[in-house]
């Protein structure tokens, strides 16, 4: 079974401080995706990365950014975090080039800035 | 560009009773479509997916979609709900060609009474 972990459950920050959020998958997935999720609003895309050290900007990646050294772990920073950035964040994984496969989520970090 | 609408935020149902949670999508080509289920404090579940074939397909714990081309729908259904379904569902189109950017509806919570 495939399994995406996320490394913090709970994560209260204060504003202005630079925040990292770190997702590992077990699988060999090639695609990683961070999206937040926000009543109302459902998910949506910060970030997605298909390869090592690539990335491609999704829907809402302002006030974020990502790093993708090893094709295992994929994290999400926010450089100067903001309230406006509390919400719930998941990670997920797929294989490349399958369309037909579905996303794998991790369990997902509730941050809080304060 | 891809779009989903769920237009039911809360739905209630008895326990026992039939279930139906509705989705339109907006996508010019064949749509790949999922549907996924996030029960509380977990990440999402894939439930089952659509890419061509029969219009009706099957997924994991009793649940049932039919894609309607005519209505850009797919609409989720169960015959009998348990207690256990209480959850939030999403239904999400991705999109063919590209690195498998899936667009999410807002969501369906499910509130299931005894």
């Amino acid at each position: 079974d495939v399994k995406v972990t996320q490394s913090s459950r709970y994560l209260v920050k204060r504003t202005g401080e630079k925040v990292f959020l770190e997702c590992v998958q077990d699988m060999d997935h090639e695609n990683m995706f961070w999206y937040r999720q926000d009543p109302g609003l459902g998910l949506r895309l910060i970030y997605f990365s298909y390869d090592v050290k690539m990335k491609e900007k999704g829907d809402i990646p302002e006030g974020y950014s990502v790093s993708r050294e090893k094709k295992e772990r994929f994290s999400l920073i926010l450089e100067s975090a903001s309230t406006n950035q509390t919400s719930m964040y998941l990670c997920a994984s797929s294989p490349r080039q399958s369309y037909n496969s579905p996303l794998h989520f991790g369990n997902g970090t509730r941050l809080t800035v304060t | 560009a891809q779009s989903v609408t769920q237009p039911d935020i809360h739905i209630t149902v008895s326990e026992g009773a039939s279930l139906e949670l509705r989705c339109n999508y907006s996508y010019g080509a064949t749509p790949y479509l999922f549907w996924y289920v996030q029960s509380p404090g977990q990440g999402l579940q894939l439930l089952l997916k659509y890419f061509s074939g029969d219009t009706l397909v099957q997924g994991i714990k009793g649940f049932e979609a039919e894609f309607k081309r005519s209505q850009s729908s797919f609409n989720l259904r169960k015959p009998s709900v348990h207690w256990s379904d209480a959850a939030e569902y999403f239904c999400a189109v991705g999109l063919s060609g590209g690195y498998q950017k899936v667009t999410f509806g807002i969501g369906t919570k499910l509130q299931v009474i005894p």
